[in-house]
């Protein structure tokens, strides 16, 4: 079975300065996605970025970047420049490319922003 | 353009009672979801529909039952609401399938006494 593993439950930066949250998965199949959620205190869930297994290229948006390494099953996000609205949880997800309700998230990470 | 709306966003129920969550999207998408999310744990999948008509069991469907009468509509039922049912249902919707992005509601907090 699918797992996703992040390993840190809290974290802290300074704003403007750089974060990297790690995320790590195991799984069988060749193609999947992976995606990068925050949750503000809002609730709402918001996505921050996705990436698709059989893209070597690691997925860009904005301030935000990932780290996919698929031999190692890691799957990291970069904030950089980070600001006070970047706090939030961020949560990792798998989807399977092959059963169509086969995703799943990790516990999450809480981000705090120190001004 | 509302996005995803979801009624009510909060509520407190005795076990025993029963009660409909009401997940609403205005994007045409075709595949909508109900997830739950528990403290310390990321969202699991109750159930989802790939269209008008159709459900389907996510990972945690048991207690739980949906419908999908209209496209834009996807509702979730508690027919005997259990301690065990506590926690916070946030829906989804998606243009084509799970791969897409998913938009999310902004989640219903539901007690269950």
């Amino acid at each position: 079975a699918q797992t996703v593993t992040q390993s840190q439950p809290e974290m802290s930066v300074q704003e403007a300065e750089t974060v990297t949250l790690s995320c790590t998965y195991d799984t069988s199949e060749s193609d999947y996605y992976l995606f990068w959620y925050k949750q503000p205190p809002s609730r709402q869930m918001i996505l921050v970025i996705r990436q698709e297994a059989y893209k070597q290229q690691n997925a860009t948006e904005n301030r935000f970047s990932v780290n996919f390494q698929k031999a190692a099953k890691s799957f990291s996000l970069k904030i950089s420049d980070s600001q006070l609205g970047d706090a939030a949880m961020y949560f990792c997800a798998y989807r399977s490319a092959y059963v169509p309700d086969k995703i799943i998230f990790g516990k999450g990470t809480r981000l705090h922003i120190l001004p | 353009n509302a996005g995803v709306t979801q009624t009510p966003k909060f509520r407190v129920l005795k076990t025993g009672q029963s009660m409909t969550l009401l997940c609403a999207q205005d994007m045409n998408h075709e595949y909508m979801y109900w997830y739950r999310q528990d403290p310390g744990m990321g969202l699991r999948l109750i159930h989802y529909s790939v269209g008008e008509g159709t459900t389907a069991k996510g990972e945690v469907p048991d207690g739980y039952n949906v419908s999908r009468l209209k496209k834009q509509n996807f509702l979730l039922g508690l027919e005997s609401a259990a301690p065990s049912q506590t926690s916070v249902y946030f829906c989804a919707s998606s243009y084509i399938q799970f791969t897409d992005t998913q938009y999310f509601g902004p989640g219903t907090r539901l007690t269950v006494l």
